[in-house]
């Protein structure tokens, strides 16, 4: 399996800002892509996981897209709060592969 | 329901020494994988046991391996430990199954420092 790629690496942005990371994955033999927010000090927490092209998803302030043809997934984060702050980390499955690969994170803090 | 326990939670060795970290998955999970997390690096993926059985592999060397109980619980075992080798490892365990289509439950992590 290729890299699994997010950017930006970190963000900075004050409370109620909307924002928005990418994660771009490899699209051939595609099978799943998962978001997790990872809290200081915490585990990692899954959000999402999505499987068909133009799957979005939701959960109170935060969704996400798919785009399995040209491999990129959106976080979208409505009005951020300081408690969104946190790494979130996407990962991607292949077809017939065990195993879930993830990127490095993007690293949000939301200032007051 | 427990969560997926990990120990010990922080650990310090010595170069030359080695190691072994346990996991103990959600039960009823019967897949547990295992990740390196270092400063500014992703997770990078070691191994995936299901039902006693290593099914995948990451790109480490052989002083890392790992084996999956029957009660499904996994060890990881890191020998002649270098000083690269501190990190952070997680464990994440899952339903399992093909296709593997479930999310992680991860622990909260040893934190190894190799001295």
């Amino acid at each position: 399996i290729l890299n699994v790629e997010q950017s930006p690496q970190s963000l900075h942005v004050q409370e109620g800002d909307s924002t928005n990371f990418t994660c771009s994955f490899p699209s051939s033999n595609f099978y799943a892509l998962h978001w997790y927010r990872w809290e200081t000090a915490k585990s990692p927490e899954a959000l999402f996981v999505m499987t068909l092209n133009g799957d979005e998803k939701k959960k109170g302030r935060i969704s996400a897209t798919l785009n399995t043809k040209e491999g990129y997934s959106y976080l979208y984060i409505k009005g951020s709060q300081p408690e969104d702050s946190a790494t979130y980390l996407c990962a991607s499955r292949e077809h017939n592969n065990n195993d879930m690969r993830f990127g490095a994170g993007t690293r949000l803090t939301v200032k007051p | 329901k427990a969560g997926v326990t990990q120990t010990p939670r922080y650990l310090i060795k010595t170069r030359g020494q080695q190691v072994t970290l346990s996991c103990s998955p959600i039960s009823g999970h019967r897949s547990v994988s295992w990740y390196q997390q270092t400063p500014g690096q992703g997770l990078q993926f070691l191994f995936e046991y299901f039902s006693e059985t290593q099914r995948n592999k990451g790109n480490f060397p052989g002083r890392f391996s790992g084996r999956q109980f029957s009660n499904s619980r996994s060890e990881m075992n890191v020998s002649t430990l270098e000083l690269g080798d501190s990190a952070l490892y997680l464990c994440a365990s899952s339903l399992g199954g093909t296709p593997p289509n479930y999310g992680y439950t991860f622990g909260s992590g040893t934190r190894l420092t190799v001295v």
